[in-house]
């Protein structure tokens, strides 16, 4: 099975610091994402990524940067941390080769701002 | 862009009756359309999926139809246990296969009444 592994379950960070959220797979998929949970608003796309060194927009980037220097890890940072990014961060990744069209997703990092 | 709008936000049945959660789309373009059960404090995980070129799909106990024209898609669970007890989302596709990315909708928590 694929894993997707992001480093912290839970983070508090005070505003205006910079946060790195980091997210490693081990199944060589060229696809990364980072999606923020909220309640009732679902899923949102914040970054991703169709390869090494690639990064795409998504629905809410303001506010996120994302690094991908590798293949397996792709990296969500908060320029300046602020109380309206406490949320879910959930990473995903998936190969667009395989049969399964799916994501995987880690088993997020519930980050908050104080 | 794409838009998925995801009815009702919350569903309660008896165990042992069906559940039905609804989801339309707005681009015709979507070809990929997931479901994902998260159930509390862990990661959405793929349930079942459908493309496009197909109407409805069977698992077990779970099943999706697809309505192209009208574009609603929806998720049936019969012979409903506690366990099926989650949150629920589905998903529709954007992009061609190498660059797809998931617009979900905004989630239904479904619970299961002994």
């Amino acid at each position: 099975d694929v894993k997707v592994t992001q480093s912290s379950r839970y983070l508090v960070k005070r505003t205006g610091e910079k946060v790195f959220l980091e997210c490693v797979q081990d199944m060589d998929h060229e696809n990364m994402f980072w999606y923020r949970q909220d309640p009732g608003l679902g899923l949102r796309l914040i970054y991703f990524s169709y390869d090494v060194k690639m990064k795409e927009k998504g629905d809410i980037p303001e506010g996120y940067s994302v690094s991908r220097e590798k293949k397996e890890r792709f990296s969500l940072i908060l320029e300046s941390a602020s109380t309206n990014q406490t949320s879910m961060y959930l990473c995903a990744s998936r190969s667009p080769g395989g049969h399964n069209y799916g994501y995987t997703f880690g088993s997020g990092t519930r980050l908050t701002v104080v | 862009g794409e838009n998925v709008e995801q009815h009702p936000s919350t569903l309660s049945v008896q165990e042992g009756d069906s559940a039905v959660i609804k989801c339309t789309y707005s681009d015709s373009a979507s070809n990929y359309f997931p479901w994902y059960k998260q159930e509390l404090g862990k990661r959405p995980q793929l349930i079942i999926d459908i493309r496009s070129n197909v109407g409805e799909k069977k698992d077990q106990r779970i099943a999706v139809t697809l309505n192209k024209t009208a574009k609603h898609f929806s998720l049936h669970i019969t012979e409903t246990q506690p366990e099926d007890s989650a949150v629920y989302f589905c998903a529709a596709s954007i992009g061609g296969q190498g660059a797809q990315k998931l617009v979900f909708g905004q989630g239904t928590r479904l619970t299961i009444n002994p």
